[in-house]
């Protein structure tokens, strides 16, 4: 069974400040990590795939196969990354992309 | 391009009524899912559809829950009868075939059960 552990409901922080959310998973095959955000009032959009190793609005994440992590970095946070964050994973199998999805990170970056 | 639609927004309902969401992928897109997000948590697959075929179901409470597609298009999903912890955001996404990474997904219907 596949399982993604995101421990902090909220991250407070304030501008400026690096950011850092934490994302464990379990998984016995070879898996594809997301990253999904949901701003305020809008939908739930991706933001990055560990495949990609793109930089999104600042934002990175590296898939840590030996400590089953995937977490989101950003160096200096701005208000408008204020958002909820969803770690998910999707077996890698070449086949169809069921995500798992973790409860989601609160982000809150004061000013 | 359109997003994916769903309808309505907000129900209200007692337990053991029924109730049926709708939705309308974006145009084109073979692939859709039905998510149930319970507060404060993720979203949980409840099924998705290749075209007008089931692919995964394994979650759907067959007992009280259907979906269907039937033109490869729409779908909706019914709660017959409805419990108080089906109280939920129902979220419908699509994307553009099987083996495609990104979905994307529409508003929601928050679905209360008194």
């Amino acid at each position: 069974a596949q399982r993604v552990t995101q421990p902090e409901k909220l991250l407070s922080v304030f501008k400026g400040a690096p950011v850092e959310l934490k994302c464990n998973y379990s998984y016995s095959g070879s898996p594809e990590l997301f990253w999904y955000v949901q701003y305020s009032r809008q939908r739930l959009q991706l933001l990055l795939r560990h495949i990609s190793r793109e930089s999104i609005k600042g934002f990175t994440a590296d898939l840590n196969k030996g400590e089953t992590s995937f977490h989101l970095k950003k160096p200096f946070a701005q208000e408008e990354d204020s958002a909820m964050y969803y770690c998910a994973l999707s077996p890698a199998s070449g086949g169809s992309y069921i995500p798992t999805f973790g409860r989601g990170t609160s982000l809150i970056v004061h000013p | 391009e359109a997003g994916v639609a769903q309808s309505p927004r907000y129900k209200i309902i007692e337990k053991r009524q029924s109730v049926a969401f709708w939705c309308n992928p974006i145009s084109g897109h073979a692939t859709l899912y039905w998510y149930q997000q319970i507060l404060g948590q993720g979203p949980k697959l409840l099924i998705q559809f290749q075209n007008n075929g089931v692919v995964d179901d394994s979650q759907l409470p067959k007992d009280r829950f259907s979906a269907e597609r039937l033109k490869g298009v729409d779908s909706t999903l019914k709660i017959q009868p409805a419990k108080l912890e089906d109280s939920a955001v129902y979220l419908c996404a699509s994307s553009r075939g099987e083996t495609s990474y990104e979905q994307y997904f529409g508003p929601g219907t928050r679905l209360t059960v008194t």
